[in-house]
């Protein structure tokens, strides 16, 4: 089956730095790859999402890029606030396929955003 | 949380007692999930249903139990036979058939002592 790693687990920037959070995934047939955030207490929230048929997705400051040989994924958030405090998760799927919409997920990645 | 609406939001229960978890949609959505989250640890899924009255097993199956009656309810029960039942429970639902985005609700935090 899929097997999604996600680095690093924990990221700590200064308000107005760039983060990137990295996964990679072993399943060549996976063909969507979203992006969560998730709040303390809440349930996660997508934020953006890739297929695999673009090498890379922007929404403001948030950005998203996909290289398919390589097999790994890259969330990357410019000008940082502390509301971008949260953890992320990354996740895989072969959308469409036979096991289809079974997300597998990153292990998280707590992001802090110092003032 | 969209329209997914999970209750309650926090649960207590003793050992050995099951117990059901209520994951109701109003998107019209035709897939359900259901996900374990344990501190410091990604999502792990423990069932899904793709379409009325069917569902499969995911990852961790073991200890719980679902059912699909209607297109709108997935509740999942969590068996006496969970070992380590403490955990925050996440239910998501998306079309089957696109697009493949999967929302999620607000989650249940379950407390078994």
């Amino acid at each position: 089956g899929e097997n999604v790693e996600q680095h690093p687990s924990t990221l700590s920037v200064q308000e107005g730095d760039s983060a990137v959070i990295k996964c990679t995934y072993s399943d060549s047939a996976s063909n969507y790859f979203p992006w969560y955030k998730q709040e303390l207490g809440k349930g996660p929230q997508l934020i953006i999402d890739i297929r695999s048929n673009v090498g890379e997705k922007k929404d403001q400051r948030i950005a998203v890029t996909l290289n398919k040989t390589a097999k790994h994924f890259s969330l990357h958030i410019t000008e940082t606030q502390p509301e971008d405090s949260a953890v992320y998760f990354c996740a895989a799927s072969n959308a469409g396929g036979t096991s289809y919409g079974k997300l597998t997920f990153g292990q998280g990645t707590i992001l802090t955003v110092h003032p | 949380d969209g329209g997914i609406t999970q209750s309650p939001k926090y649960l207590f229960r003793k050992e050995g007692q099951n117990v059901t978890l209520s994951c109701e949609q109003n998107l019209n959505h035709d897939a359900m999930y259901w996900y374990r989250q344990d501190p410091g640890q990604g999502l792990r899924l423990i069932y899904y249903s793709q379409i009325v009255n069917d569902f499969q097993k995911g990852d961790i199956a073991e200890g719980y139990s679902v059912s699909r009656e209607k297109k709108e309810s997935f509740p999942l029960t969590v068996t006496s036979a969970q070992k380590n039942p403490t955990a925050f429970y996440l239910c998501a639902s998306q079309y089957e058939t696109g697009p493949y985005e999967q929302y999620f609700g607000p989650g249940t935090r379950l407390t078994v002592t």
